[in-house]
């Protein structure tokens, strides 16, 4: 099975300035998607940003980018522009594409300060 | 559904009971998944289906647990002889089959507390 792997598990950054959260997994597959979900206090979970591995342009959501490494199998979250509402913890997550087995890293706490 | 729905949304049991948890996934979705959640942790795999098969159950944590998608649709995990180290947030979630927008999309979850 795949193993999704956060290294981080606490981060924080003023508001307003740039963090990047890290997220590394090992797979054999060659086709696949990766994922960065948000899970605030009220413990929902929400997708923030996808990316195909097919794909070599990486994904950006509005202030959310992601810096995919395919060769690496690294796949790191940067947030631009800080907000206070961005202080959650941010899980990384590999699907495969053949039978869409999911699983998620171990999650990065994020605490953004004012 | 809308959404993918789970029920109970709490549910506290006397330690030795078994308790079955529901998972209504939205209409239509392929893969419906089973998490487990510890406060401050990752959702850890349990199971997964695609339609009513169950692809990969490595992730229950021992015979006690069972989960069934009978008609590829509502989904259940049991849990028999419950245990205080059972207790916890379970998470259910779905998804379509692969494409441009796959996601997963999660239920509300069920907070389950052994006594």
């Amino acid at each position: 099975a795949q193993t999704v792997t956060q290294s981080q598990p606490e981060m924080s950054v003023q508001e307003a300035e740039t963090v990047t959260l890290s997220c590394t997994y090992d797979t054999s597959e060659n086709n696949y998607y990766l994922f960065w979900y948000k899970q605030p206090p009220s413990r929902q979970m929400i997708l923030v940003i996808r990316q195909e591995a097919y794909k070599q342009q990486n994904a950006t959501e509005n202030r959310f980018s992601v810096n995919f490494q395919k060769a690496a199998k690294s796949f790191s979250l940067k947030i631009s522009d800080s907000q206070l509402g961005d202080t959650a913890m941010y899980f990384c997550a590999f699907m495969t594409y053949n039978n869409n087995d999911m699983r998620f890293g171990a999650g990065t706490r994020l605490t953004v300060k004012p | 559904g809308a959404g993918v729905s789970q029920s109970p949304r709490y549910k506290v049991t006397k330690r030795g009971q078994d308790v079955a948890l529901r998972c209504d996934p939205i209409s239509g979705h392929v893969s419906l998944y089973w998490y487990r959640q510890a406060l401050g942790q990752g959702p850890e795999f349990l199971t997964y289906f695609n339609y009513e098969a169950q692809q990969d159950k490595s992730g229950l944590p021992n015979d006690r647990f069972s989960a069934e998608r009978p008609e590829g649709s509502i989904s259940t995990l049991t849990i028999q002889r419950t245990e205080q180290r059972d207790s916890a947030m379970y998470r259910c979630a779905s998804s379509k089959r692969q494409g441009m927008n796959t996601e997963a999309f999660f239920g509300q979850g069920t907070r389950l507390t052994v006594v």
